[in-house]
């Protein structure tokens, strides 16, 4: 089966700029989730859908970061605008609702 | 709050000899406990979970881990490290009874030296 398909694999801005990264999840896992993972750290939640719902948004900086899931399906991470200490993996992860994740490779961000 | 915590942040082994990952968690009830790996280049894959079910739990890849409630450990041991194995391992607890999320340690980078 497809696994979980991010993109773009890498992008390096300037600080202040914007940037968005999509994830199309395993199809039919209603579950999403974007990770951060810091160089040297494990990934922490940033946010959890549950279809196009928020599950858990607790640890998402709202002030710049934010995210949708429209449709249930695809979902966009945006980061708006982005500060130096935001260069790290986005990983998206999927699952049927368990507790079996599926990781894409992630999106490595360097912020300038 | 659950945690865990991985003792060592790299670990080096010989090929053919054993491998040993330590973790300790910290919970308010009984755990979900997992480890997951990442390779180079690749998405984090799951290599075993214990859910309270059997103490000494099989993973993929000829792993094993075994939850030990007096000592709050869930060590990841492997009988003969492989070259493939080299990666980075994360011990994850899931917080939360009713929740899904998982909180991740801080990893500790296998190297297999040939």
């Amino acid at each position: 089966e497809a696994g979980v398909a991010q993109s773009p694999r890498y992008k390096i801005i300037e600080k202040r700029q914007s940037v968005a990264f999509w994830c199309n999840p395993i199809s039919g896992h209603a579950t999403l989730y974007w990770y951060q993972q810091i160089l040297g750290q494990g990934p922490k939640l940033l946010i959890q859908f549950q279809n196009n719902g928020v599950v858990d948004d607790s640890q998402l900086p709202k002030d710049r970061f934010s995210a949708e899931r429209l449709k249930g399906v695809d979902s966009t991470l945006k980061i708006q605008p982005a500060k130096l200490e935001d260069s790290a993996v986005y990983l998206c992860a999927s699952s049927l609702g368990g507790e079996k994740l599926f990781f894409g490779s992630g999106t490595q961000l360097s912020v300038l | 709050a659950q945690s865990v915590t991985q003792l060592d942040s790299h670990v080096s082994v010989s090929e053919g000899t054993p491998v040993l990952l330590r973790c300790n968690y910290s919970s308010s009830y009984s755990p979900s406990l997992f480890w997951y790996v990442q390779h180079p280049n690749k998405g984090l894959q799951l290599l075993l979970k214990y859910t309270s079910a059997a103490t000494l739990v099989k993973g993929i890849n000829g792993f094993e881990a075994e939850f030990k409630k007096s000592e709050t450990s869930f060590h990841l041991t492997k009988p003969s490290a492989h070259m493939s194995d080299a990666a980075e391992y994360f011990c994850v607890v899931r917080s939360g009874a009713g929740s899904y999320q998982l909180t991740f340690g801080k990893g500790t980078k296998l190297s297999v030296i040939p």
